[in-house]
């Protein structure tokens, strides 16, 4: 079983919709959590980290449900820009290691 | 202030030639990785460095070895490339201690084994 599983998509929306992306996580001694953005043949690039209480920056909402073990990213009013590959990762504090699932691709169309 | 800088960007080479990826950054990070990124697979990684002095193996460590040189580098070798090696390879620092951290990643090797 993969530590880090997500959909892969691609989630094709217009302009200014909202759209959710989840993630879930097998192990349940993961300590953090982050959403990351993967532009085509770049690297990732950090879009957020995930607090426990959920967390805005902008138009992403990202939120935790340790009991589900799974991570959210909510984006609110898209924009071409957005039009990515999400990825999300979690890292085991003890083995300070990170997990990255497969990434989740979205299109934002006009 | 140049954050994790990879070279090569782009390579190319034949079944069985060796070569070494070079990582630097300049974060004052102490945990360095390798991670190779293929269709489908997202983000594996291969080999990990939590400090100075230490290396160890990750998820595909077969086929590579890893030098960390000093704080600031982590090189990546492959001794007898094979055409499964072709992808995307990437190296990330991380700062100490637990928290909201995320990596800093540099901008990507292309390597191509024919």
């Amino acid at each position: 079983r993969k530590e880090v599983e997500q959909d892969p998509g691609p989630f094709n929306v217009p302009e200014g919709a909202t759209v959710a992306f989840n993630c879930t996580y097998s192990n349940s001694a993961s300590q953090s959590f982050f959403w990351y953005r993967q532009d085509c043949r770049k690297e990732p690039k950090l879009l957020m980290s995930v607090y426990s209480s959920g967390n805005e920056d902008g138009r992403f909402t990202a939120q935790l449900n340790r009991a589900s073990q799974y991570i959210s990213l909510l984006i609110r009013d898209s924009k071409l820009s957005d039009s990515a590959t999400y990825l999300c990762v979690v890292r085991l504090y003890n083995f300070n290691k990170f997990y990255f699932g497969s990434g989740t691709k979205l299109n934002v169309k006009p | 202030n140049a954050g994790v800088t990879q070279t090569p960007k782009f390579q190319v080479l034949k079944t069985g030639q060796s070569m070494t990826l070079q990582c630097a950054q300049d974060m004052n990070h102490n945990s360095m990785y390798w991670y190779r990124q293929d269709p489908g697979m997202g983000l594996r990684l291969i080999y990990y460095s939590a400090s100075e002095g230490t290396t160890d193996k990750g998820e595909v460590p077969n086929g590579y070895n890893v030098s960390r040189l000093n704080k600031r580098e982590f090189s990546l070798r492959l001794e007898s490339a094979a055409p499964s090696q072709t992808s995307v390879y990437f190296c990330a620092s991380s700062p100490p201690g637990t928290g909201f951290y995320g990596y800093t990643f540099g901008s990507g090797t292309r390597l191509t084994v024919v």
